[in-house]
């Protein structure tokens, strides 16, 4: 079945400094990615949508200078945390939607979980 | 603004017995998910229901969904241990919206299954 691969699983990071995670479809082509964040034992909440060719899109609240996004082939879609503070500590956690045969089936990544320092 | 929400949110079960968890949704959508999501893990795909009346079942696990009561079902039958984890629903854009796939899920019902 189809696989969503995100890279790496876990940092640490001091304060300050950028991070960037990256989000793979592995067998199939995603124009559109999404990229949402968990806090502990919450649920999830979209951060933004990643759209190859342009620009991602970003939901109520969310910092596109903080969070830059990057969709740069129909497979690859990139995050990056700049300036990470503490409270950017989360489990990131990216989907891809296959479309093919009307399936409409949303796989998510495994996570990248994020600590900052 | 669409929101959804789950109850309960808190589930203990004894081996054997049967509940459901219910997802309400405030607006209108015939998209919906069913995710389970075990302690520092990602979520795995569970069920995707399309249409009103969508009824989809694997193993003790069965979804439906009323497009028109804006509800969705998961009920589970003779529960077993290796059920214990969370579970989330999440609905995609409003019914014909250009955006699907932009998920907004409810709170997760934490179940546990016990001897």
């Amino acid at each position: 079945g189809a696989v969503v691969s995100q890279h790496p699983s876990r940092v640490i990071c001091k304060s300050g400094t950028s991070v960037k995670i990256e989000c793979r479809s592995l067998d199939f082509q995603a124009t559109t990615m999404f990229w949402y964040r968990q806090f502990p034992k919450q649920s999830l909440m979209l951060m933004a949508t990643s759209n190859e060719g342009s620009k991602a899109t970003y939901e109520q609240g969310v910092e596109k200078d903080k969070f830059l996004i990057n969709h740069a082939s129909l497979t690859l879609s990139t995050l990056t945390v700049t300036s990470a503070h503490p409270e950017d500590s989360s489990f990131y956690i990216c989907s891809a939607r296959d479309v093919a045969w009307y399936q409409e089936t949303q796989y998510f990544g495994p996570g990248t979980r994020l600590l900052v320092l | 603004e669409l929101k959804v929400e789950q109850n309960p949110l808190f589930l203990s079960m004894q081996e054997g017995k049967n509940y459901t968890i219910y997802c309400n949704y405030s607006t209108t959508s015939d998209r919906l998910y069913w995710y389970r999501q075990d302690p520092g893990k990602s979520l795995e795909s569970l069920f995707v229901l399309l249409s009103n009346g969508a009824v989809k079942q694997e193993g003790r696990l069965m979804a439906s969904l009323d497009t028109k009561a804006r509800l969705s079902t998961l009920h589970i039958t003779a529960a077993v241990h290796d059920l214990s984890a969370t579970y989330f629903c999440a609905v995609d854009q409003p019914a014909g919206g250009t955006s699907y796939g932009k998920l907004t899920f409810g709170q997760g019902t934490i179940l546990t299954v016990h001897p």
